[in-house]
């Protein structure tokens, strides 16, 4: 059972729109910085979001990402069937260990 | 580029030890923290350690506190991961990843494509 609960899946159709949501604590979320990865099957990690809402360069701007409170939240929009992965969010908790969601797989209709 | 490359995988059985190492090209290695995830089969990721850039500051997942040590020999530009008394539930791809900054809270920021460890009698 993860500390950062995101949902198991979602599912859009090409071109729509999708959000994740990661929810944490005051402990973790709450002050430090959210990253989110993507992983495609049968690859590594890919660093998607850093620092709440920055893309690393390369990273299409159809991924954004953001925090409120001890929430954070990516968004992908314009679909495609290609995004099919799973996606995990990453922060830091004050306990000095670092977290991951459970990952949302993203079912592209 | 920036490249990780991890080596060290294997099958090993209970109890017993492996060195990962994670060789780094492409960066200045000795600025950056380093990071070893890992990711059990069917299962999603999970945070091992990780080593601040000067080899200061080290944070172990209380899954493997006492029994794994990280390490960096910065002279080589290598990652290292000692991993003793080996479980089951130790089985996974071991990912080595830089972090963007030279201190543990960076994110992860390249990423290695893995080695397997498989703990088996």
């Amino acid at each position: 059972q993860s500390v950062l609960t995101q949902p198991p899946s979602v599912s859009a159709a090409p071109g729509q729109k999708v959000t994740i949501s990661c929810s944490g604590s005051s402990s973790n979320i709450g002050n430090n910085y959210v990253a989110w990865y993507q992983q495609l099957p049968g690859t590594a990690p890919k660093l998607l979001i850093y620092e709440n809402n920055k893309r690393p360069s390369g990273i299409p701007d159809r991924f954004s990402g953001s925090k409120s409170g001890s929430s954070a939240t990516l968004g992908i929009t314009g679909l495609q069937t290609g995004d099919e992965a799973d996606y995990y969010c990453e922060t830091w908790d004050n306990s000095l260990s670092a977290l991951f969601g459970g990952g949302t797989r993203l079912t592209v209709l | 580029q920036v490249q990780l490359v991890e080596s060290g995988g294997g099958v090993v059985q209970p109890g017993r030890s492996l060195r990962l190492s994670c060789a780094a090209s492409g960066l200045t290695f000795s600025g950056y923290a380093m990071y070893w995830v890992r990711q059990s089969p069917g299962k999603g990721l999970e945070w091992v350690t990780v080593i601040s850039y000067d080899d200061s500051s080290k944070y172990y997942a209380d899954s493997v506190k006492g029994r794994f040590t990280i390490s960096r020999d910065n002279s080589k530009n290598t990652l290292y991961l000692q991993m003793n008394s080996l479980r089951a539930d130790d089985t996974a791809v071991y990912y080595c990843a830089t972090a963007g900054g030279p201190y543990y809270y960076y994110y992860m920021d390249v990423w290695g494509k893995g080695t397997t460890v498989t703990v088996s009698s």
